[in-house]
């Protein structure tokens, strides 16, 4: 079935530094979704790509949707403390028409003050 | 404006009791969407459904597991003679159509089975 490989699997980076993280697939995706989820709280939607090529820019988060349909990247510039927690990539496969998410296994972020 | 709303937020239950997990969908979306997710693992889709109507089902295991979303009320997830497997986060999205599929979630329901 579809899968999504997220990496990295976490980072530890020091406040003020630029992140970037990405996904692919095997498989060809019509919609890419970045969500951000804290500890005990529910994922909450950072940034929506529709179109393959689109760059979309959300405050310091910028995704791409890659040209092949397969990956997406996400970077956050000037890192604060605050974005600590765990971002995951989710992805609605080409292949269903039912709107169901392939989410991927998460980017746990770490910002040292 | 309300966002999707879960409750409990947190639920108990011995091996053999039943589940009851409730879903308020954003006011406006026809479209729920119920997710389950292990400790350090993603989010994995069990069931979609548009009001009255269950349209994909795929992820969700074939026995125990039933969901609902009637014409009033909210979208219910109910899993009987609950195992110890089945403790996880439960998660509830909806959205207001599925082609830009902007799926909105609520705080989750974490269902611990002793």
């Amino acid at each position: 079935g579809q899968q999504l490989n997220q990496s990295p699997q976490s980072m530890f980076i020091q406040e003020g530094e630029d992140v970037s993280m990405n996904c692919t697939s095997s498989s060809i995706f019509n919609t890419w979704l970045w969500y951000k989820q804290d500890p005990g709280e529910g994922p909450v939607l950072l940034i929506a790509l529709y179109k393959a090529g689109e760059l979309t820019s959300n405050g310091r988060l910028t995704a791409q949707f890659g040209i092949t349909r397969k990956d997406s990247f996400l970077n956050i510039s000037a890192s604060i403390p605050s974005d600590v927690g765990i971002y995951f990539c989710a992805g609605q496969p080409r292949s269903s028409n039912t709107g169901k998410l392939i989410f991927g296994q998460g980017t746990t972020l770490q910002v040292k003050p | 404006n309300a966002g999707v709303m879960q409750n409990p937020r947190h639920l108990v239950r011995r091996r053999g009791q039943e589940a009851r997990l409730r879903c308020s969908p954003v006011k406006g979306h026809s479209h729920v969407y119920w997710y389950r997710q292990l400790p350090e693992e993603g989010l994995k889709f069990m069931v979609y459904l548009q009001k009255e109507n269950i349209i994909d089902e795929s992820g969700m295991p074939k026995e125990r597991f039933s969901a609902e979303f009637p014409k009033e009320g909210p979208s219910i997830l109910r899993i009987q003679q609950v195992v110890r497997g089945d403790s996880a986060a439960y998660f509830c999205a909806s959205s207001i159509e599925i082609t830009n599929n902007e799926q909105f979630f609520g705080p989750g329901t974490r269902l611990t089975v002793l």
